[in-house]
């Protein structure tokens, strides 16, 4: 099946500083997302991104499908953003059923 | 607003016995799934379904079944609840007509003592 990796593994950040995150994926997909995993463990949907650049306020993620990678960034962060992040694949585009990485563990220090 | 909802979100049980974990959305989506997280795993597939009557296999779905008689509900039942089985259980729903997005419930803790 499909491999995801995530990196770094864990992320320490002070607050307001910038972030990007890596997702890399081993064959071609018609689907990727990225969430966050609250220190709650809710997971909240951040982007439905397969290709291309979405932006969200301090959150903007970029999908280059041919390179196999997607990159989500954080812009001045903040204490709530810490929690994991989680980037999550599928091939065929029907129906997904996600692979997900292991996540990145991010930490904000006030 | 639509949402996806688990019940119950915290459950002790004992090795052996039959258990059921709920899963109830109101997108009206047809396809949805129930992952298990467990330390250093990330989520894993547990089983899914695509319509109402239809059930598939994930990646870990041994001990484990699904039934889906209606487009809201898909319990998830652990036939014989072993301590392996201990994990956070998420249910999730997508809709192809509107693209595949995933939207997942808020989980539902599992102890097997």
């Amino acid at each position: 099946g499909i491999q995801v990796e995530q990196s770094p593994p864990d992320l320490i950040l002070q607050e307001g500083a910038n972030s990007t995150l890596r997702c890399n994926f081993s064959d071609s997909v018609n689907n990727l997302q990225w969430f966050h995993q609250n220190p709650w463990g809710q997971l909240i949907n951040l982007f439905y991104i397969p290709s291309g650049t979405k932006q969200n306020g301090r959150l903007s993620a970029t999908t280059v499908a041919t390179e196999r990678y997607s990159l989500l960034y954080i812009s001045s962060s903040q204490t709530t953003d810490s929690g994991v992040y989680f980037c999550a694949v599928d091939r065929t585009g029907a129906n997904s059923k996600l692979t997900f990485g292991k996540g990145i563990t991010l930490s904000v220090r006030p | 607003d639509a949402e996806i909802t688990q019940s119950p979100r915290h459950k002790i049980t004992e090795t052996g016995r039959q258990v059921t974990l709920a899963c109830h959305q109101t997108w009206n989506h047809n396809n949805m799934f129930w992952y298990r997280q467990d330390l250093g795993h990330g989520l894993r597939l547990i089983h899914y379904s695509y319509g109402v009557q239809d059930t598939n296999k994930g990646e870990v779905s041994d001990g484990y079944s699904v039934s889906r008689s209606n487009t809201e509900d898909l319990p998830l039942t652990l036939e014989s609840a072993a301590s392996s089985q201990t994990s956070v259980y998420f249910c999730a729903s997508s809709d192809s007509r509107g693209g595949y997005e995933q939207y997942f419930g808020p989980g539902t803790r599992l102890t097997v003592t």
